[in-house]
């Protein structure tokens, strides 16, 4: 069957450290994949898009990774800052689908 | 310009009530999609419209569940019957479309919360 798994429910780590969130996914086929920020009471907000022919895409202190042969991308949050802690969502389409599949999501709590 | 707007923000209701709620979509946005995210959990997708293709109504769990959109504007999504599993977040979200299909970001309105007593 399908599915799409986010490594950790919640993640803990402390301030001026890298945060690395997972996303795994089986049996789909995306040709990119989209990361997005979701705070309390809001909205997910676009973040960062990584097609499949590309190993890594940076945007400030955000870097993604994907690697379609481990149907896995990273995201890494560098000199994390409070400001940070949200819940990060990973999403796919896949080549032939018409709607979107999101992970169920890491609460990631960055303490100063 | 605006964002993706929804009303109400905020809706109780009593179980067998049925309920609308409203999307605004980024105007010149071809794509719209409706999810329900449970307290705690992540985005259900519920259906999507692309323009004036035939809306994908492959998520809507039941047929108590309908959605309208009017050409590339306005959406509602009726729930009827409202049951106590109804509640929950419904986000509507919208992208430029499949003419920029690779770079299909969404944005986000900041919901609808239903509470069905």
């Amino acid at each position: 069957s399908q599915k799409i798994e986010q490594n950790s429910e919640a993640l803990n780590i402390q301030e001026g450290k890298t945060a690395t969130l997972t996303c795994n996914y089986t049996n789909y086929s995306p040709a990119y994949l989209q990361w997005y920020r979701q705070d309390p009471g809001r909205g997910p907000v676009f973040l960062l898009l990584i097609r499949e022919n590309e190993k890594e895409k940076r945007k400030e202190r955000l870097k993604v990774t994907f690697d379609t042969t481990l149907k896995q991308s990273l995201f890494h949050i560098t000199a994390s800052q409070p400001a940070d802690s949200a819940t990060y969502l990973c999403a796919l389409r896949d080549n032939y689908g018409q709607n979107f599949v999101f992970g169920p999501g890491t609460r990631l709590s960055v303490l100063p | 310009g605006a964002g993706v707007s929804q009303s109400p923000s905020n809706k109780v209701t009593e179980k067998g009530k049925d309920v609308e709620l409203r999307c605004d979509p980024i105007s010149g946005h071809t794509a719209l999609y409706w999810y329900r995210q449970r307290l705690g959990q992540g985005l259900e997708f519920l259906i999507y419209f692309q323009g004036n293709s035939a809306p994908d109504k492959s998520g809507l769990p039941s047929d108590r569940f309908s959605a309208e959109r009017t050409g590339e504007s306005v959406s509602t999504l009726t729930i009827q019957r409202t049951q106590q599993e109804d509640s929950a977040v419904y986000l509507c979200a919208s992208s430029p479309g499949a003419a920029r299909r690779v770079r299909d970001t969404q944005y986000f309105g900041p919901g609808t919360r239903l509470t069905v007593l």
